[in-house]
């Protein structure tokens, strides 16, 4: 089974209140990741997890929590959302890092909307 | 040093016909360049990929090409029918980093 699943599938939010999106995966991978997808924009690196080490990207080092309980499942929490949250988050996982550059499998993302 | 700059953003070619679509990389590390296609409704999906070890791939009616020395790096579709219409992004990353840089995406129509 090569599926990343994602829930919600859609998410409607108010303005400064909190987001918390979840993703899973049950391949055993060892690396999880989000990204932002705007209309005509590509697809943003917000942060992944290498295990239990969690890298953040420097312009959206503040704006994203995330947490790894277990190899399996890793969430996307925005503390106060904002207007310019909305977009689509997609889920991604891959087996390894490193030399191998191990392909990414994608969820079929979560689409906020925040008003 | 970590855009990844792709063209064109639409592509509309007759059934039949081969569609391209190039990107362009900065980052001189980037040794890795996978191809995803995204249909309406669905997540993203792995279709090719290429090593920097490499300067040509073909699979199933799809070829990568790999120009190092320019930063280039584009997919050839060749026979396109109705069901490659779909959004295709290019990606590229490097051993420094897991993560994959995306281009901006091309959408490809495939008409009768």
């Amino acid at each position: 089974d090569t599926t990343v699943k994602q829930n919600p599938r859609y998410k409607l939010a108010r303005v400064g209140k909190p987001v918390n999106l979840i993703c899973s995966q049950t391949m055993n991978h060892d690396t999880m990741y989000w990204y932002q997808k705007k209309p005509n924009q590509a697809p943003k690196l917000l942060l992944f997890y290498y295990d239990k080490i969690l890298n953040r990207e420097a312009d959206t080092f503040e704006k994203f929590q995330s947490s790894r309980p277990n190899n399996s499942f890793c969430s996307l929490y925005i503390g106060s959302a904002g207007l310019e949250y909305s977009a689509m988050y997609l889920c991604a996982s891959s087996r390894d890092r490193g030399l191998n550059q191990d392909t990414q499998y994608f969820g079929p993302g979560t689409r906020l909307l925040v008003l | 040093g970590e855009q990844v700059e792709q063209l064109p953003s639409i592509l509309r070619v007759q059934e039949g016909s081969s569609a391209s679509i190039n990107c362009t990389y900065e980052n001189s590390a980037s040794n890795y360049f996978p191809w995803y296609k995204q249909e309406p409704g669905e997540n993203p999906k792995l279709i090719i990929d290429i090593r920097s070890n490499m300067e040509r791939k073909q699979t199933q009616g799809l070829i990568v090409l790999l120009d190092k020395k320019a930063k280039r790096f584009s997919l050839h579709i060749t026979d396109t029918q109705p069901g490659d219409s779909a959004m295709y992004f290019c990606a590229a990353s490097a051993n420094s980093g897991t993560y994959q840089r995306f281009g901006t995406g091309t959408k490809l129509q495939v008409v009768p």
